[in-house]
């Protein structure tokens, strides 16, 4: 079946990066882009930036330009997404979501990280 | 940005009852490009409503979408038990992809 394995949860200090993975499993890799979306506690949901698998062509929201990367390796049908220069703002629970086209609704999501960010 | 404003925050009903939330869009949305989505605590959202109006595979015919524009609605003819939760509704046609805050549905 399809599915999205995040890794496991990340504790941080301000100033730090953190590297997050998201494994695809059940469906072409490459035929599918992939969201991060990230939701703080307590809030609702931020839509952080896209990637396509096949080419590995990125867009990202502003507010995060130049703080986030998201990458992707095809041999092991896994996204990644880094973020720097991490601050208390960043404590969120991150999602990764698949979507057929870039603009697509997001049909399949993972259980998604929590990355907390303390001094 | 498209900023998107849910309406009401929150909703209180009972099971069985009717359930109408609001998606109101800073600038008009093209219904193919408007998407629902469900959220339990503790849960990853999931699909429900995309293109403002199928449902997404495996969802209830109670749960139905509707709109253009500017305004959408997501409606829940009947509400059961695994309903309550929080609704969230997003746009996907223009970058940046923006959601709504949230409606929640809480039981009276």
């Amino acid at each position: 079946q399809v599915q999205l394995v995040q890794s496991g949860a990340e504790v941080k200090k301000p100033g730090a990066s953190v590297r997050l993975s998201c494994k695809a499993s059940g469906y072409t890799f490459t035929h599918y882009y992939m969201h991060w979306v990230r939701q703080a506690p307590g809030q609702g949901l931020e839509w952080m930036g896209i990637i396509n698998p096949s080419g590995g062509s990125t867009s990202y929201a502003q507010k995060l330009q130049g703080r986030v990367t998201m990458t992707r390796d095809t041999s092991t049908t896994t996204v990644y997404m880094e973020l720097s220069s991490l601050r208390s703002e960043d404590t969120a629970v991150y999602y990764c979501a698949r979507a057929y086209n870039s603009n697509d609704a997001m049909d399949v999501w993972g259980k998604g990280t929590t990355v907390t960010v303390s001094s | 940005e498209i900023v998107l404003t849910q309406s009401p925050g929150t909703l209180s009903l009972s099971p069985g009852e009717r359930a109408t939330l609001s998606c109101r869009a800073s600038q008009s949305v093209s219904s193919t490009y408007l998407a629902w989505y469900q959220q339990k605590p503790g849960q990853a959202p999931r699909l429900l409503i995309y293109g403002a109006s199928s449902r997404a595979t495996g969802i209830p015919d109670r749960f139905s979408g509707s709109g253009s524009g500017t305004d959408f609605t997501l409606t829940i003819s009947r509400l059961e038990p695994e309903d309550f939760a929080v609704y969230y509704c997003q746009q996907y046609g223009n970058s940046p992809r923006t959601f709504g805050q949230g409606t929640k549905v809480e039981i009276k």
